[in-house]
């Protein structure tokens, strides 16, 4: 079972930030928080990752709370190529077995001109 | 080429039938999952395998299901007696190890159709 809960579906203008919650309240300590999208009919695509510190890249930012239960991905000035689903993926850091990213059924980011 | 290749983009086959899709990682990496993705949902997990070997299949849904990786590089999803309700998309993804802080690369999937 995915240990993520997010929004089904979201709205966002063109060229203002959008932003996702996430939530993992179940969160283990060795558990990374990971973002991919999936733009209709080709495989997902990587967005970002963190554990415990925000990050940013030339994508988008993550923000994990301190207790590390929810986050948010922001994508700064959001174009209509940034509609897509967005899942937010709890996966351990160890290199064992469990090593899979388990996706839920995301949020579908509907971002209107 | 750079990325996850998969091969076909398209298959249709007939229920009963055999059929094998190909999955060619990023080279180097070490790392190979297979996932089926049906309408309307998120992928599902399939199998995965470090080097040669399997290291988790727990999301084969039944013995009609089976992949290899005999070189550590290019991968093959089996199915047998193919049934409708495998119809999907089945994705391959690679990474260049298996520990968490690493990025999967997605392939763009094959669409399986049972007819």
């Amino acid at each position: 079972d995915a240990k993520t809960t997010q929004p089904p579906s979201m709205d966002c203008a063109e060229g203002r930030a959008a932003n996702l919650p996430c939530n993992h309240s179940t969160i283990s300590g060795n558990e990374y928080v990971y973002w991919y999208r999936q733009i209709h009919s080709q495989g997902p695509q990587y967005i970002i990752h963190g554990l415990k510190n925000n990050e940013t890249n030339e994508m988008a930012s993550l923000i994990i709370t301190e207790d590390r239960k929810s986050s948010t991905l922001i994508l700064p000035h959001a174009t209509l190529r940034d509609t897509a689903v967005y899942y937010c993926i709890v996966r351990v850091a160890d290199g064992g077995a469990t090593n899979k990213l388990i996706f839920g059924t995301g949020t579908l980011l509907a971002v209107q001109p | 080429g750079a990325g996850v290749s998969q091969t076909p983009s398209n298959k249709v086959t007939e229920k009963g039938k055999y059929v094998e899709l190909r999955c060619d990682p990023i080279s180097g990496h070490t790392a190979l999952y297979w996932y089926r993705q049906s309408l309307g949902q998120g992928p599902e997990f399939l199998i995965y395998f470090q080097g040669t070997g399997a290291a988790d299949d727990s999301g084969l849904p039944n013995d009609r299901f089976f992949a290899v990786r005999p070189e550590g590089s290019v991968s093959t999803l089996k199915i047998q007696r193919t049934e409708r309700g495998d119809s999907a998309v089945y994705l391959c993804a690679s990474s260049i190890g298996s520990w968490g802080g690493t990025e999967a690369f997605f392939g763009q999937g094959t669409r399986l159709t049972v007819v």
